[in-house]
């Protein structure tokens, strides 16, 4: 079972636009999530996280939203740029999991000039 | 910066090879785990390792198995190839759980290999 779903593999948003990527998980143990990048012939690289405790967290053009209510949280990017092009995968950990992180299934967004 | 390198970027192996997969990562960190991606089912773990020669399987560890013998280095292992196992092998390490953001992992450039 899929236990966080990344329900659109794909995304296109014109450049200096908002992207919004969408994020829900299903196991009510999770208790931090993090958003991973990931270009062509590279490895995912750490975007931004978020714990449970909290419902917003930014850094630059990059927010997180939480809501542990709905287990859902999403990715805000604004305004969008070319170099954003890329896969982002979600990914939640609990302390009972340790460091291991359960991955979406990525969505693939692509920054329209 | 924290460097993880795979070995290989790109292999080809044959049905019923015993293949090997590298992985070394050069900031001390006690965790390192592989993970395969595949399109439409993201990054899945396949084994972890919380130190030197222990290891716990990961939610997709059949066909496989892990070695590490020293902190720095973290090998996958494919007893007999099977092209079901063709994927991107993706190698990653972290800090242990207290010493930072719980989860935040380092990923190597992917090893893409291809069974014939």
């Amino acid at each position: 079972d899929q236990q966080v779903k990344q329900n659109s593999p794909s995304l296109s948003v014109q450049e200096g636009r908002i992207s919004i990527l969408n994020c829900d998980y299903t196991n009510s143990m999770f208790d931090y999530f993090l958003w991973y990048k990931k270009y062509p012939a590279e490895g995912p690289t750490f975007l931004i996280s978020i714990s449970s405790i909290k419902d917003k967290n930014e850094d630059g053009r990059f927010t997180v939203f939480l809501n542990k209510s709905a287990k859902h949280l999403s990715l805000h990017i604004v305004p969008s740029q070319p170099g954003d092009s890329a896969v982002y995968f979600c990914a939640a950990s609990s302390l009972q999991g340790a460091q291991k992180l359960v991955f979406g299934q990525g969505t693939r967004l692509t920054i329209n000039p | 910066d924290v460097k993880v390198t795979q070995s290989s970027r790109y292999l080809v192996k044959r049905t019923g090879e015993k293949v090997f997969l590298e992985c070394v990562q050069d900031m001390d960190h006690e965790n390192m785990f592989w993970y395969r991606q595949d399109p439409g089912l993201g990054l899945r773990l396949i084994y972890f390792s919380y130190d030197v020669k222990m290891k716990e399987k990961g939610d997709i560890p059949e066909g496989y198995s892990v070695s590490r013998e020293k902190k720095e280095r973290f090998s996958l292992i494919l007893e007999s190839a099977s092209t079901n196992q063709t994927s991107m092998y993706l190698c990653a390490s972290s800090l242990p759980s207290g010493t930072g953001p719980s989860g935040k992992l380092f990923f190597g450039s992917g090893t893409q290999l291809s069974v014939l």
